[in-house]
């Protein structure tokens, strides 16, 4: 079974700190995800990758840079955390191809205090 | 631009009782289409997809989704609900040669004793 981990399930952190928000796939996977999810808005895409340091801006980009290094880590940074960025984050991998599902990590809960 | 659309925000009903959660996508190109399940404090995990073939196609838990071309529809039913079916599901569409997945808003179910 494919499985994604993220590096936290819960995080508080300070306006104005920068944030790393990690997350592994350990089935060679070539895209990658970021999303955050709030009530009422479902899932918005904030990076996506699909190859070592390649990225692609997803629907909600500002304020987020994202880092893949290697191909089975996909990084989130938040430059200068804000409180409107209190969210759930996941992050999902793939295969290549539009047809293939995305296999989801457990999520984390991410405060801006 | 392709869109999944979730006409019910929230569906409350009784165990074993029957359900149907509806879905409808827009889309120019050729789609592929999901349902995924995220229970309380979990990621997404996927439930059950469309990709050609049969138009409906059913999950290891009694679900079953109808590919309807003509109607744009993708709508999720299962005959008769337990209380573990509690949780949100979203509809889902990807495309030829794409990378990206869209999500719909997501359908809270809540099913009663």
């Amino acid at each position: 079974d494919v499985k994604v981990t993220q590096s936290s399930r819960y995080l508080v952190k300070r306006t104005g700190e920068k944030v790393f928000l990690e997350c592994v796939q350990d089935m060679d996977h070539e895209n990658m995800f970021w999303y955050r999810q709030d009530p009422g808005l479902g899932l918005r895409l904030i990076y996506f990758s699909y190859d070592v340091k390649m990225k692609e801006k997803g629907d909600i980009p500002e304020g987020y840079s994202v880092s893949r290094e290697k191909k089975e880590r996909f990084s989130l940074i938040l430059e200068s955390a804000s409180t409107n960025q209190t969210s759930m984050y996941l992050c999902a991998s793939s295969l290549m191809s539009g047809n293939q599902p995305q296999h989801f990590g457990d999520g984390t809960r991410l405060s801006i205090l | 631009a392709q869109s999944v659309t979730q006409l019910d925000s929230q569906v409350p009903v009784f165990e074993e009782a029957p359900v149907e959660l509806r879905c409808n996508y827009s889309s120019s190109v050729s789609v592929y289409l999901f349902w995924y399940v995220q229970y309380p404090n979990q990621g997404l995990q996927l439930l059950l997809k469309y990709l050609s073939g049969s138009t409906l196609v059913e999950s290891i838990n009694g679900f079953e989704a109808e590919f309807n071309k003509s109607q744009t529809s993708f709508h999720l039913r299962k005959p008769s609900v337990h209380i573990s079916d509690t949780a949100e599901y979203f509809c889902a569409a990807g495309n030829t040669g794409g990378f990206k997945t869209i999500f719909g808003a997501g359908t809270r179910l809540f099913v009663k004793a």
